[in-house]
């Protein structure tokens, strides 16, 4: 049974640190995995998506890997502002016959202090 | 605008009362989920639905029910069956065939007296 983990469950930095948030998952047949953000009492807002064949994704400020073998993804987020404040979420979407869920992990609580 | 959305955004209900929760999108896609979000649980998966007139079953989905008539519209009602009903809900529709991916409704907040 896929499980994913994200470590650690809240960070708190100044504001202008990079900042590598990380997701781990224990199988590695994954179609594709996919980075969200989730402010408090809203739903989720999708920031990349990797799919099982990419190495990484890019926007902004925001890079994603992806390495099925060790099954990692970490989330790079440059130049951290009060505005990215927000839990980070990670799923992973399984490449066999349950192709429609997402496996979340619990989430990463960011705070970035101005 | 495209995009998901939810209906109502708070509920209060009685112990013994069906509530249906609305979930409508016009991004066309096929495949629409319903999840629930509890503190310090993550998501989980209440149903599913790849294509109009079917759905499946997730993994918590006792006590809940659901109808994909409509490619737009994948509505929720949780029963009195659902022992534990108190939670924040969430609707999603995928992009698939194509990428996958998946985009989310600003959810719904039940919450049982």
């Amino acid at each position: 049974k896929q499980e994913v983990t994200q470590i650690p469950a809240a960070l708190s930095v100044p504001e202008g640190e990079n900042l590598v948030l990380n997701c781990s998952f224990t199988d590695s047949a994954i179609y594709n995995l996919q980075w969200f953000r989730q402010d408090p009492g809203k739903g989720l807002t999708s920031l990349l998506l990797i799919q099982s064949s990419q190495r990484e994704q890019t926007s902004g400020r925001l890079n994603a890997s992806l390495d099925k073998s060790s099954g990692r993804s970490t989330l790079y987020i440059a130049a951290s502002q009060p505005g990215d404040s927000a839990t980070y979420l990670c799923a992973v979407r399984h490449s066999g016959r349950s192709q429609g869920n997402l496996i979340f992990g619990k989430g990463t609580k960011l705070s970035v202090k101005p | 605008d495209g995009g998901i959305t939810q209906s109502p955004k708070y509920l209060f209900r009685k112990e013994g009362q069906n509530v249906t929760l609305s979930c409508e999108q016009n991004l066309n896609h096929d495949a629409m989920y319903w999840y629930r979000q509890d503190p310090g649980q993550g998501l989980r998966l209440i149903y599913y639905s790849q294509i109009v007139n079917d759905f499946q079953k997730g993994d918590i989905a006792e006590g809940y029910s659901v109808s994909r008539e409509k490619k737009e519209s994948f509505p929720l009602t949780v029963t009195s069956a659902q022992k534990n009903p108190t939670a924040f809900y969430l609707c999603a529709s995928g992009d698939r065939p194509n990428t996958g991916e998946l985009f989310f409704g600003e959810g719904s907040r039940l919450t049982v007296l």
